[in-house]
């Protein structure tokens, strides 16, 4: 049973570029969390998707990030026009039954570094 | 949401116990204690939780005071490897998610 599947590991962009960042939860996972790790930072909650619906966006940065959680595939989380400021490690979790359910933690992935040049 | 307070860092000797505290004086009846830990900027990784009675598994022990205004964190025989950030949290019984804070940064040594 694979986990929680990040790609790419790392991502390199240059300024005023898209980036995309994939995530493939655990299976049976149908809510998905992404994190967003500053460089000597801590984990900043960024987006709660469950399939086909934002849930929560409340730490989403109000322009140039988006994210979705389609039907089918993977959850993908968008940064247009990247500056240097989005440069970070990006983590993705899921978990089988959504936050209304305390007693059960999420998953977390490997992350993606970006790097914006 | 209620929130933690952890020692920013802490020594451990390798083979001893590793005691972690965390305080959360202002945890709600419903509300769970988490413990995660990230290793050297890898994906956080669950180590255990619990709500009033102590738990343990074959990572950790996890005891919470009977206020549950406190619990420690035990890694009954530390290694190198477990050499990390570790954090507590405090699981919002409104929102529901994790949310992370500065954590305690665990050195096993030698």
């Amino acid at each position: 049973n694979a986990g929680v599947m990040q790609n790419p590991r790392h991502l390199v962009r240059r300024r005023g570029q898209e980036a995309r960042l994939r995530c493939s939860p655990m299976k049976g996972h149908s809510h998905v969390y992404w994190y967003r790790q500053l460089p000597e930072e801590g984990l900043k909650f960024m987006v709660y998707l469950q399939k086909e619906n934002i849930i929560d966006e409340s730490g989403m940065p109000k322009e140039r990030f988006s994210a979705e959680f389609p039907k089918e595939g993977p959850s993908i989380l968008r940064i247009q026009q990247v500056v240097r400021g989005d440069s970070a490690a990006y983590f993705c979790a899921s978990s089988p039954y959504g936050d209304i359910n305390s007693n059960y933690g999420y998953t977390f992935g490997s992350g993606t570094r970006l790097t914006v040049v | 949401d209620a929130k933690t307070t952890q020692p920013p860092s802490m020594d451990c000797a390798e083979g001893r116990a590793a005691n972690l505290p965390c305080n959360h004086s202002t945890i709600s009846g419903n509300e769970y204690v988490y413990w995660y830990r990230q290793i050297h900027s890898q994906g956080p990784q669950y180590i255990i939780h619990g709500l009033k009675n102590n738990e343990t598994n074959e990572m950790a022990s996890l005891i919470i005071t009977e206020d549950r205004k406190s619990s420690t964190l035990i890694l009954p025989h530390a290694t190198l490897r477990d050499t990390a950030v570790y954090y507590c949290i405090v699981r919002s019984s409104n929102t529901g998610k994790l949310i992370f804070g500065q954590g305690t940064t665990l050195q096993v040594k030698p």
